[in-house]
């Protein structure tokens, strides 16, 4: 069965720093899709940043990148320059795209992120 | 054009009446998803939508759940005789292509659901 594990709960990190969200997942299958989300307080899940499991490169999007390792299956998310207005919960989510459930998205359980001033 | 939206974004009902939200996806997508994400919990996922029909509702805590989807547009997710546990934040996504595949999908604010 698939599986994604957050297993940093809470992060804090200085205002204008870098920081890594970790992400690690459990698949058999080849061929799948690595999500990540922002939960702000508001509740609505922002999509962020997409890596399939055959892209070479890591996926970029502004101030967002993905530490994309296959073989340790890891895909952590890496935000430079923080902001305040990132201060949310950050959801790692995986899909098969080939296996029975692949309409559906596998959640970690979160890394809430609070940038200090 | 507009995101997902979702109604009401705040329900409060006393246990046992029914309650009905309402997702309504992106111009254009076919697929629909519904999730609960309960207090301090990650995404659970509950039914899809790809065009009117939903292949699976495996995901539906119990049969007092029940979602329907009209004109390829609009979900309604019901809950009939509503207990505490069904207290959640329920998500809705809309995606452009067929349920399967990488397709991203993209979520709505979310209905708070508190059953008292």
């Amino acid at each position: 069965a698939q599986k994604i594990t957050q297993t940093q709960p809470g992060m804090f990190v200085q205002e204008k720093e870098a920081v890594t969200l970790d992400c690690t997942y459990d698949t058999s299958d080849q061929s799948y899709g690595l999500f990540w989300y922002k939960q702000p307080s508001s509740g609505e899940m922002i999509f962020l940043i997409y890596q399939g499991s055959y892209d070479e490169q890591n996926a970029t999007e502004g101030r967002y990148s993905l530490n994309f390792q296959k073989a340790r299956k890891s895909a952590n998310l890496v935000i430079s320059a923080s902001q305040l207005g990132d201060s949310a919960m950050y959801f790692c989510a995986m899909r098969d795209p080939w296996g029975d459930s692949s309409y559906k998205l596998i959640f970690g359980s979160g890394t809430r992120l609070l940038v200090r001033p | 054009g507009a995101g997902v939206s979702q109604s009401p974004s705040n329900k409060v009902t006393e246990k046992g009446k029914d309650v009905e939200l309402r997702c309504d996806p992106i111009s254009g997508h076919t697929a629909l998803y519904w999730y609960r994400q309960s207090l301090g919990q990650g995404l659970e996922f509950l039914i899809y939508f790809q065009g009117n029909s939903a292949p699976d509702k495996s995901g539906l805590p119990s049969d007092r759940f029940s979602a329907e989807r009209t004109g390829g547009s609009v979900s309604t997710l019901t809950i009939q005789r509503t207990q505490q546990e069904d207290s959640a934040v329920y998500l809705c996504a809309s995606s452009f292509g067929p349920a399967g595949g990488v397709e991203t999908q993209y979520f709505g604010p979310g209905t708070r659901l508190l059953v008292l």
